[in-house]
């Protein structure tokens, strides 16, 4: 099946810094992609959509100037943290389907603990 | 949007038992149905999936679902399950219309010896 590479697998920052997790499709191309968060214990919650070449669709509730989605070829989507605190932390995810009629394939998923 | 509902929130087996975990989904348009697997601190690993033709599933690692419309269903089974088999499940489901898939609370399978 098709391989979505999620970068890095666990990020630990200070409150207030930045950091940007990385998705990858390797051997297809993705014009759509799908950030999510999960809570332990917890199913995963959309995010956002990332489209190649125009702005991410946010899920209600999630904050665009807070978790910033760059979608700028069609192999890569990076979701930035900004000013993280440590109420961002969390286990992040990212998806991409090669088409409707498939599956979606999913990152590694990232750790994400702010200090 | 599809809404999935899993009726299971824990289930603790023994090993070599059979297992099913329910879901159900609520939309009456063409469904596409899908089950993953989570380990801990890994990302979501297809088990089966449902497009269309035979009702019936047969998925990885001995897993099969059968898509039941006339009860918006789409259950999982295992006739034997392993202590590998430990992890989180989750149904999901989309639209043939739609990439967003919708997610189901998942089912922490617990299979001790």
């Amino acid at each position: 099946g098709a391989v979505v590479s999620q970068h890095p697998s666990r990020v630990i920052c200070k409150s207030g810094t930045s950091v940007k997790i990385e998705c990858r499709s390797l051997d297809f191309q993705a014009t759509t992609m799908f950030w999510y968060r999960q809570f332990p214990k917890q199913s995963l919650m959309l995010m956002a959509t990332s489209n190649e070449g125009s702005k991410a669709t946010y899920e209600q509730g999630v904050e665009k100037d807070k978790f910033l989605i760059n979608h700028a070829s069609l192999t890569l989507s990076t979701l930035t943290v900004t000013s993280a605190h440590p109420e961002d932390s969390s286990f992040y995810i990212c998806s991409a389907r090669v088409d409707l009629n498939t599956e979606a394939f999913f990152g590694q998923g990232t750790r994400l603990t702010v200090v | 949007a599809q809404s999935v509902t899993q009726l299971d929130s824990q289930v603790p087996v023994f090993e070599e038992a059979p297992v099913e975990l329910r879901c159900n989904y609520s939309s009456s348009v063409s469904v596409y149905l899908f089950w993953y697997v989570q380990y801990p601190n890994q990302g979501l690993q297809l088990l089966l999936k449902y497009l269309s033709g035979s009702t019936l599933v047969k998925g990885i690692n001995g897993f099969e679902a059968e898509f039941n419309k006339s009860q918006t269903s789409f259950h999982l089974r295992k006739p034997s399950v392993h202590i590998s088999d430990t992890a989180e499940y989750f149904c999901a489901a989309s639209s043939s219309e739609d990439y967003k898939l919708s997610f189901g609370a998942g089912t922490t399978v617990t299979v001790r010896a």
